[in-house]
């Protein structure tokens, strides 16, 4: 119950196009939905999180939709650019519990 | 300063080694964390230290032990590992040791156990 299903495994897309990261999750207790971005050879780097209070947020080129009923959650990344190649976490957590993670997206951005 | 910091970048070590990983910010931030990254896997928590108190301990075995000597610093002694202990191990803080706490993290240390 305390997983996080993420798909897809691997995703290349075309540059300027837009790049969908999937998640799902059971644990209803789950508050706090971020997301990390992780390029190789570095620290993953908090990119977006949302509260399940709201059902979309956006910070420049990428958005977190989420739905609360179905429960999973997206990160969308429009005008995808070469630079925004890297593996992608989806993570959950309620509380002050340990953040639990998806299992990753590796992106590729095509010229 | 909004880094955090980790020495050294990559380590290789036999079985019968001591060694330790620093980790080190400036941020003020009084959690910090240890997680432990397999190729191509999500990073695991090994350890989280609170006010320089170790509050979470993920069932990490007694060859890896964490120190807090105070705010800014936290280091993991390594000794006696096994091969399969080979990963990045990443450092972590935040502000305070609930999740809603931005983390940042560390560039990590590569560490190879022959």
């Amino acid at each position: 119950q305390q997983q996080v299903k993420q798909s897809p495994q691997s995703l290349i897309v075309q540059k300027g196009g837009i790049s969908i990261i999937n998640c799902a999750y059971e644990n209803t207790a789950f508050d706090y939905f971020p997301w990390y971005q992780q390029f190789p050879g570095k620290g993953p780097a908090l990119l977006i999180a949302i509260r399940p209070d709201v059902s979309e947020k956006k910070e420049g080129r990428f958005t977190i939709s989420f739905n609360k009923s179905a429960k999973q959650f997206s990160l969308h990344i429009m005008d995808s650019q070469p630079g925004d190649s890297a593996t992608y976490f989806c993570a959950a957590s309620f509380g002050n519990e340990k953040l639990t993670f998806g299992t990753g997206t590796r992106l590729t951005i095509i010229p | 300063d909004t880094e955090v910091t980790q020495t050294p970048k990559h380590l290789v070590m036999g079985m019968t080694n001591k060694k330790s990983l620093k980790c080190e910010q400036h941020m003020g931030h009084r959690a910090m964390y240890w997680y432990k990254q397999k190729a191509k896997k999500p990073p695991e928590l090994m350890f989280v230290y609170s006010y320089e108190k170790l509050s979470i301990n993920e069932s990490v075995p007694s060859r890896f032990s964490p120190e807090c000597p105070n705010s800014s610093l936290l280091n993991l002694h390594l000794h006696a590992l096994q091969p399969e202990d080979s990963a990045l191990y990443l450092c972590a803080s935040s502000q305070g040791s609930y999740t809603y706490n931005e983390q940042f993290f560390g560039p990590g240390t590569r560490l190879t156990v022959l």
